[in-house]
C-alpha cells in the first residue's frame, strides 16, 4: 500500500512564528501536493511539485512556500505564520504527471493563535 | 477555469436510505472525474473514477456515472450504511493537464443515523 505520512496531526503555533510541515512518501512517486481544507471551500491547492527541486504555485501559494531536496519528502512552509492560516493541511502524492488518483496523508490540524 | 460544484450539506439520512449526492462541473475538454471520500480523523482516499463520457465508476455499492451531456458526476448508493458517514469530494483532473493536480468540490458531509 501507498503511504504518505504527515509528520504531525495537530499543531499549535504563535502569530509571526515559522512552521514547518512534512511529508513523506514511500512510492517513489513523482508528483507531490499540498492542500488545505477548509469548511465550505473543500481543499484548495497551495502547491505543488513533479520533480524535485521542482515547484509550483498552486491556488493560493501567498504566504507559503514549499521545498523538495529528496523525491520522497515535500515541506511546506509558512513564512510567518497568521491566524488566518489556521486550518486541516493535506499532503498527497502522486504516480506522475498524468496519473489519475491522488494519495493523502492523514491530514495536520493547525492553530496559529 | 475549471471547477466543481457539489450539493450543500450536511446530509442526514436512516441507514439502508437511498443516497444521491449531487456533483456539477465546469471544464474544457475531457476531464477525468473522482469521487473521494474522507472518514472521520483521516485523508481523503479515492472512491471511484471515470474517464470518459458514459463511463461508470463503481465502489463498495457506491456508483457514479459521467454524464457530458449535463456535465455531472453525481453520486448515488442503494442502501447506505452507518459506516458511510463522512465527507464525501467530488474531483476533477483537467484534459489538457499535465501536472496531476485535482480541482475539487467543497465537499458534502453525509450523516447515517441507525
Amino acid at each position: 500500500d501507498v503511504k504518505v505520512t504527515q509528520s504531525s496531526r495537530y499543531l499549535v503555533k504563535r502569530t509571526g512564528e515559522k512552521v514547518f510541515l512534512e511529508c513523506v512518501q514511500d512510492m517513489d512517486h513523482e508528483n507531490m501536493f499540498w492542500y488545505r481544507q477548509d469548511p465550505g471551500l473543500g481543499l484548495r491547492l497551495i502547491y505543488f511539485s513533479y520533480d524535485v527541486k521542482m515547484k509550483e504555485k498552486g491556488d493560493i501559494p501567498e504566504g507559503y512556500s514549499v521545498s523538495r531536496e529528496k523525491k520522497e519528502r515535500f515541506s511546506l512552509i509558512l513564512e510567518s505564520a497568521s491566524t488566518n492560516q489556521t486550518s486541516m493541511y493535506l499532503c498527497a502524492s502522486g504516480e506522475s504527471r498524468r496519473t489519475v488518483e491522488a494519495f493523502f496523508g492523514q491530514g495536520t490540524r493547525l492553530t496559529v493563535v | 477555469g475549471d471547477s466543481v460544484t457539489q450539493m450543500e450539506g450536511p446530509v442526514t439520512l436512516s441507514e439502508e436510505a437511498f443516497l444521491t449526492i449531487n456533483c456539477t462541473y465546469t471544464a474544457t475538454g475531457y476531464p477525468s472525474l473522482f469521487w473521494y471520500v474522507q472518514y472521520p480523523g483521516e485523508g481523503l482516499q479515492l472512491l471511484l473514477k471515470a474517464t470518459k463520457a458514459d463511463d461508470k465508476g463503481s465502489n463498495k455499492g457506491f456508483e457514479a456515472t459521467y454524464r457530458k451531456e449535463t456535465t455531472s458526476f453525481h453520486l448515488e448508493k442503494g442502501s447506505v450504511q452507518v459506516s458511510d458517514s463522512a465527507v464525501y469530494f467530488c474531483a476533477l483532473l483537467s484534459g489538457s493537464s499535465n501536472t496531476g493536480k485535482l480541482i475539487f468540490g467543497q465537499g458534502t458531509t453525509l450523516q447515517v443515523k441507525p
